[in-house]
């Protein structure tokens, strides 16, 4: 039972490029989410999605962008990184009662 | 709003002794109330969940929590820590009806298990 699978793992990126940060959940949840963490600050919300074509900002969205064609894919964008955006990047999706499934994380350092 | 409140950023205990984790909840309707456990270079796992079944939660690796209304506290307990406990533990708040309940995560309190 995969759960919620994010890819890359890590990635370097120079300031200026873009990248997509892949998930992908098999459990026909509707709710996603992209949530970012830094040391002490604990999880941000980037961006959510709460079905199929359907998505929406969190707290911190300025440089991200999401799409949600299918129920089980929820890509992030990142255009034009920049050094702030060097973080750890959480998906997760959500059952009906808020249970919250994560994926292992996408460690990404923009230099 | 929901909000939730973790106090003490960093927990120091000993091995074999009780660990206590505190948080604080507002939530302006019954809420469902959850702790997570993050491993290093991991996700965050599901440890419990309050739905208001039962005020004593018991989770996985022997970890409980007592939902206070009273106090608004969700406070995580474990008589005996274990080195394997030591990870950052997350309290979160979710509220909402119908379909779609708004979770909000605490900002996580480091747990170090001291042999």
């Amino acid at each position: 039972n995969a759960g919620v699978t994010q890819t890359p793992k890590f990635r370097i990126l120079k300031i200026g490029q873009s990248m997509t940060l892949q998930c992908t959940q098999d459990m026909n949840h509707n709710y996603m989410y992209w949530y970012r963490q830094d040391p002490g600050m604990g999880l941000k919300l980037i961006y959510y999605s709460v079905g199929a074509g359907i998505t929406d900002k969190g707290e911190v969205p300025n440089g991200y962008n999401v799409s949600r064609s299918t129920t089980e894919d929820f890509p992030l964008r990142l255009e034009l990184a920049a050094p702030s955006q060097t973080s750890v990047y959480f998906c997760a999706s959500q059952t009906r009662t808020a249970e919250a499934f994560f994926g292992q994380g996408t460690r990404l350092t923009v230099v | 709003a929901q909000s939730v409140t973790q106090l003490g950023s960093h927990v120091s205990v000993s091995e074999g002794a009780l660990v206590l984790l505190r948080c604080n909840y507002s939530s302006s309707v019954p809420p469902y109330l959850f702790w997570y456990v993050q491993y290093p270079n991991q996700g965050l796992q599901l440890l419990l969940k309050y739905t208001s079944a039962a005020t004593l939660v018991k989770g996985i690796n022997g970890f409980e929590a007592e939902f206070k209304k009273s106090e608004t506290s969700f406070h995580l307990t474990k008589p005996s820590a274990h080195m394997s406990d030591a990870a950052e533990y997350f309290c979160a708040v979710s509220e909402g009806s119908g379909g779609y309940q708004k979770v909000t995560f605490g900002i996580g309190t480091k747990l170090q298990v001291i042999p």
